[in-house]
């Protein structure tokens, strides 16, 4: 079946730096890929979606600026947590679907935690 | 998309059949029903979809009531690893819009 990976699993770092998440799909083209974050006891909230080529469109309350993505090929996208600061600590998943209609496929999570 | 409604939480013997209901009495005609689970420090994992006609699959069976205004997941034999939580959610199946993500059900599994 369609597999994203995601890298890496788990993160820890100092207030102040910034940290890179790759998100791969591995045996299709996504043509779309979402970014995801959840904190401890609560649900998935969608940060941004993204599209080969084009810039991300993020939701209500996310910062563009701080949360940097990348969607530079079909096969892969990033997120950049610019300055991360405690409060940026959370779960971050990244998702992709092959086109539009088809099931969205999952990355298994990157926990960031800074300290 | 519309929304749904779902148990916070439900409890099943392992071994016997679960039943998770959904309710989504806005929906349109052209949402389909996706189910979504995640387990424990995990991202989600597609289960199942359908607009219509009931659907199975090797992991579960989606029970769609003919109004469409609930369904129904169906795990035939819970498992430990079947302890989980389920999301059901409706997308529409013209665009391209993410998944959204309700507060799901949250089913433990009793050895």
């Amino acid at each position: 079946g369609a597999v994203v990976s995601q890298h890496p699993s788990r993160v820890i770092c100092k207030s102040g730096t910034s940290v890179k998440i790759e998100c791969r799909s591995l045996d299709f083209q996504a043509t779309t890929m979402f970014w995801y974050r959840q904190f401890p006891k609560q649900s998935l909230m969608l940060m941004a979606t993204s599209n080969e080529g084009s810039k991300a469109t993020y939701e209500q309350g996310v910062e563009k600026d701080k949360f940097l993505i990348n969607h530079a090929s079909l096969t892969l996208s990033t997120l950049t947590v610019t300055s991360a600061h405690p409060e940026d600590s959370s779960f971050y998943i990244c998702s992709a679907r092959e086109r539009g209609g088809q099931p969205q496929h999952f990355g298994d999570g990157t926990r960031l935690s800074i300290l | 998309d519309a929304k749904t409604t779902q148990p916070n939480s439900m409890e099943s013997n392992e071994e016997e059949p679960v039943h998770l209901p959904c309710n989504h009495s806005t929906i349109s005609g052209t949402d389909y029903i996706h189910w979504y689970r995640q387990l424990p420090s995990q991202g989600p994992e597609y289960v199942i979809h359908g607009l219509t006609s009931n659907v199975n699959n090797r992991m579960a069976s989606l029970a769609i009531a003919e109004d469409r205004k609930s369904s129904t997941l169906i795990l035939h034999r819970a498992t430990l690893r079947d302890a989980a939580v389920y999301y059901c959610i409706l997308r529409s199946f013209s665009g391209n819009t993410p998944l959204v993500f309700g507060k799901g059900t949250r089913l433990s599994v009793i050895a």
